[in-house]
């Protein structure tokens, strides 16, 4: 069964430091996301990508956060300047493209922030 | 925000016997919701999901009902397994609205299945 992969598995940073965090979704996939869990919270939804755009953005999803997917296959986060309440794990998840689908998660990137 | 709610955070059950987890929503424009399991340091599985215009959607041991007038649904597992236990994820989404599919999770609840 194919599966969304996420790298690094962990990664720590300092306070102001950028990070990039990784995702290979599954091919013909159409949909892109990413969410977040901070420890002990809810998964929360961060930003939706398709067509190579943002189509919605949460509050979360300031201007300290971008995405991309630069060569049509990796799906990326970038915290332009990270801070201790960005420590969390990242998940990136995928869809096909229709009102059925279902969205698949990686394993997550675990971001510690020091 | 609690759009969607899980107000059990864990529940323990012994092997063989059903467990029950359940979910309420406030939105009334959701209309597709899924259940996800996940054990730590991994991310969420899919499990089982369900469209607003079922009632009921049975998959081998896992069912999950959805009472629309009552904004509540619940995941029925049976018989329940020790490798059941995790944490189960209630998730909603609105796609009607014509939305991207973003998922609104619910709390979790932790399920301890006993051998």
């Amino acid at each position: 069964e194919p599966e969304v992969t996420q790298t690094p598995s962990h990664q720590v940073t300092q306070m102001g430091q950028e990070v990039i965090l990784r995702c290979v979704p599954i091919s013909n996939h159409l949909y892109f996301y990413w969410y977040r869990q901070i420890l002990g919270q809810k998964v929360e939804f961060l930003v939706s990508f398709y067509n190579n755009e943002i189509s919605e953005k949460s509050e979360i999803f300031d201007d300290q956060f971008s995405v991309e997917r630069p060569d049509g296959s990796n799906f990326t986060l970038k915290i332009r300047s990270t801070k201790l309440e960005d420590s969390a794990m990242y998940f990136c998840a995928n869809l096909m493209g229709s009102a059925t689908d279902t969205q698949y998660f990686g394993p997550g990137t675990r971001l510690t922030v020091l | 925000d609690q759009q969607v709610k899980q107000n059990s955070p864990s529940l323990s059950v012994q092997e063989g016997r059903i467990s029950i987890l359940n979910c309420d929503y406030t939105n009334s424009m959701f209309d597709y919701f899924l259940w996800y399991k996940k054990y730590p340091a991994e991310g969420p599985t899919f499990l089982i999901s369900i469209s607003s215009i079922k009632d009921k959607n049975e998959d081998g041991r896992f069912t999950v009902f959805l009472n629309k007038s009552a904004k509540h649904l619940s995941l029925h597992i049976v018989p329940s397994q020790p490798g059941d236990s995790a944490v189960y994820f209630c998730a909603a989404s609105g796609r009607v609205l014509g939305n991207t599919g973003k998922l609104i999770f619910g709390q979790g609840t932790t399920l301890q299945v006993k051998p």
